[in-house]
């Protein structure tokens, strides 16, 4: 019964340093989304896979910015050369059917890994 | 970019008062959900609206999504402290998957 989770909560970085994120989303899940969120604003999508395949890669702010998903199921967003703007949280969401809210497909989001780039 | 906007940006009420949160974009969407996000965790589904001039209640929550579908509004009653959190409206595009968030309600109730 485990929600989606991220790794690491905190992350810490010096400026040019990469880093990667992981997220475990919810077994069975075959939607998932990486978001990217500013302090006190709503999240901004980054990328949507479907199963392994990355559909929509069209919020990804730079070619710095890569998400993967090779087995369908866990994924990683990896940031190269990291920047003072790339601080921000990185939310992870998996998406699956749940009756009582509409009909609609949830997603479902982890804690997020917030990211510092001194 | 963010297609969606919110008001007010920040709210601060008594326990007991009534507020309403709106969600405007001059874009149509399928369908348009309302999340809560508290400190540290990630946004939490409150409801999904889908039909033009719907109205859905959720105990002391009523959510309406716009005729045109370009817009929504949140109206709590009898507001407690519990309620405290960051509020998000997000479209669902016509044309993918993709979902676009509000720029956020940040609402504090004093108990």
């Amino acid at each position: 019964g485990a929600g989606v989770s991220q790794s690491p909560r905190y992350k810490v970085a010096k400026r040019g340093q990469d880093v990667a994120l992981r997220c475990d989303p919810i077994s069975g899940h075959v939607s998932l989304f990486w978001y990217q969120q500013a302090l006190g604003q709503g999240p901004e999508f980054l990328t949507y896979f479907q199963n392994e395949a990355q559909l929509d890669k069209s919020g990804l702010p730079s070619d710095r910015f890569f998400a993967e998903r090779p087995e369908g199921s866990v994924s990683t967003l990896k940031i190269q050369r990291t920047q003072q703007e790339d601080s921000a949280v990185y939310l992870c969401a998996s998406r699956g059917f749940r009756q009582g809210t509409g009909g609609d497909y949830e997603q479902y989001f982890g804690p997020g890994t917030r990211l510092t780039v001194t | 970019t963010q297609l969606l906007e919110q008001s007010p940006q920040f709210l601060s009420i008594q326990e007991g008062e009534n507020l309403t949160v709106y969600c405007n974009s001059s874009s149509v969407f399928s369908s348009l959900q309302w999340y809560r996000q508290e400190p540290g965790e990630g946004p939490v589904l409150l409801v999904t609206v889908v039909t033009g001039g719907e109205v859905k209640k959720l105990k002391r929550l009523t959510f309406q999504f716009g005729d045109a579908r370009k817009d929504s509004s949140l109206h709590i009653t009898a507001a407690q402290p519990g309620d405290t959190g960051l509020y998000l409206c997000a479209g669902k595009s016509n044309t993918g998957n993709q979902f676009y968030f509000g720029t956020g309600t940040s609402l504090t109730v004093i108990p």
